[in-house]
């Protein structure tokens, strides 16, 4: 069974397009969170929920909208896609607000966006 | 100043030796520090952890860390090709909540 699961795996759209990206964990965890890793592989934080609350917004264009059904799923929905949102989206996953301290975090396998 | 810096590299080492990879931070309240493990095309896998000042060993890896100097370093004994991968450090803001900050990542190669 997979810990963290997100869908779709690649994602090819063209500008101006409203797109999904679904991610579920089965770890049982409270805290999910969004990645975003551009081309120079670097990983920066955008959201984070806590048992279905937000608990960090980093500054993302609000095109971005993420929405945490129940505690094990985080999806992410993105408006009208620009050729800079081209990117790979890591979900990832921790026990609690506080897990990631000790245990750091279960990463999905990504979601790579190409925008065209 | 970025929050992690880290070296981009790439890092090459021949197969047996030591490989070290090293990080700085910003954040002086920073209070747990990470290394993932990205091979090309998968997520990143926690491969350690480290809290105190000092070192600490897991297998073939040491993590050390100095709060004192805001660096944490990685070192990989007995390097093996399946240890080339790209290595990123990460840093845990501590508030109410977790906020692990990435650095840019150390492209390892281990030569054959």
């Amino acid at each position: 069974d997979t810990a963290v699961s997100q869908t779709p795996k690649y994602l090819v759209t063209q500008m101006g397009n409203d797109k999904s990206i679904k991610c579920e964990q089965n770890l049982g965890h409270d805290t999910m969170y969004w990645y975003k890793q551009d081309s120079k592989k670097f990983l920066k934080i955008m959201f984070s929920y806590n048992n279905k609350e937000l608990i960090i917004n980093e500054t993302v264009p609000n095109r971005f909208s993420p929405k945490s059904p129940d505690k094990a799923h985080l999806n992410l929905h993105i408006n009208s896609l620009e050729l800079g949102d081209s990117a790979v989206y890591f979900c990832a996953s921790s026990q609690d607000p506080r897990g990631a301290t000790f245990y750091g975090y279960t990463f999905g396998s990504g979601t790579r966006l190409t925008v065209v | 100043q970025k929050e992690v810096e880290q070296n981009s590299g790439p890092l090459s080492v021949p197969e047996g030796a030591i490989a070290s990879l090293n990080c700085t931070y910003s954040d002086r309240v920073s209070q747990s520090f990470f290394w993932y493990r990205q091979y090309s095309g998968k997520s990143p896998e926690l491969i350690m952890s480290i809290y105190s000042n000092g070192d600490k060993e897991d297998g073939r890896f040491t993590a050390q860390l100095n709060k004192a100097s805001q660096y944490v370093s990685l070192l990989i004994r007995d390097s093996q090709p399946s240890d080339s991968a790209t290595y990123l450090c990460a840093v845990n803001r501590e508030t109410s909540y977790d906020k692990v900050i990435f650095g840019p990542g150390t492209s390892l190669s281990v030569i054959p």
